[in-house]
């Protein structure tokens, strides 16, 4: 099976500027997740779809960031106005109806720099 | 590939020797712990779970083990080969919650 895209690999954006990062899960996992990574410290958590809707959105840093997932398929992050603190990589997962950590699938991540 | 950070812990092993990879966790009501790999570029790989009902779960060439007594975790790799240097997180789940809670990461270096 194809794997969890995300687009863009990298993006180096000014402070203040807006950014859209974009995952693509696998077909058929209902979970999506998004995690970051600030400063080459601990992948955080952010927050989990169920197909369309927000499960557990507790660990979105602030109302500079914004998930949609509209249809349930694939999903966006958006951070508006980018700050250098959001400087770090973005990684989305996703998992099949019913399971956890064991199912998750990764993508390779967003790279975001903030100048 | 991806930018780890300076302060990771690192350790450094000779190609064939046996590696060990240590983790705290934190909340004793976590019930489920995973070990994932990180190659530059890439994405957490899953390469080892285990439940709390159990202190011992090995895979191929790695072995987990946990001690719930002192909240802690480790990974063993045997044999270690130049394709094992990573980042190695351990990661917790607690109950029905899907949500992941990850260490900071140990970087594995292998010497040839």
């Amino acid at each position: 099976e194809a794997g969890v895209t995300q687009f863009p690999s990298h993006s180096v954006i000014e402070k203040g500027q807006t950014v859209t990062l974009r995952c693509d899960p696998i077909s058929g996992h209902d979970n999506l997740y998004w995690y970051r990574r600030v400063m080459g410290k601990e992948i955080k958590f952010l927050l989990h779809f169920v197909k369309e809707s927000k499960q557990d959105e507790s660990g979105m840093p602030n109302n500079r960031f914004l998930a949609e997932r509209t249809g349930g398929t694939y999903s966006t992050l958006k951070v508006q106005p980018a700050e250098l603190e959001d400087s770090g990589v973005y990684f989305c997962a996703s998992s099949r109806p019913g399971t956890g950590g064991n199912g998750y699938t990764f993508g390779s991540g967003t790279r975001l720099t903030v100048v | 590939g991806e930018s780890v950070g300076l302060h990771l812990p690192t350790l450094s092993v000779q190609e064939g020797d046996n590696s060990i990879i240590n983790c705290a966790y934190s909340n004793s009501a976590s019930d489920y712990f995973i070990w994932y790999k990180q190659e530059s570029g890439k994405g957490p790989q899953f390469i080892i779970d285990i439940r709390s009902n159990m202190d011992k779960r090995q895979g191929q060439r790695v072995t987990v083990l946990l001690n719930k007594t002192v909240k802690h975790l480790s990974l063993q790799i045997a044999a270690t080969q130049p394709g094992d240097s990573a980042v190695y997180f351990c990661a917790e789940n607690r109950g029905s919650s899907y949500k992941l809670i990850f260490g900071s990461g140990t970087r594995l270096l292998v010497r040839p």
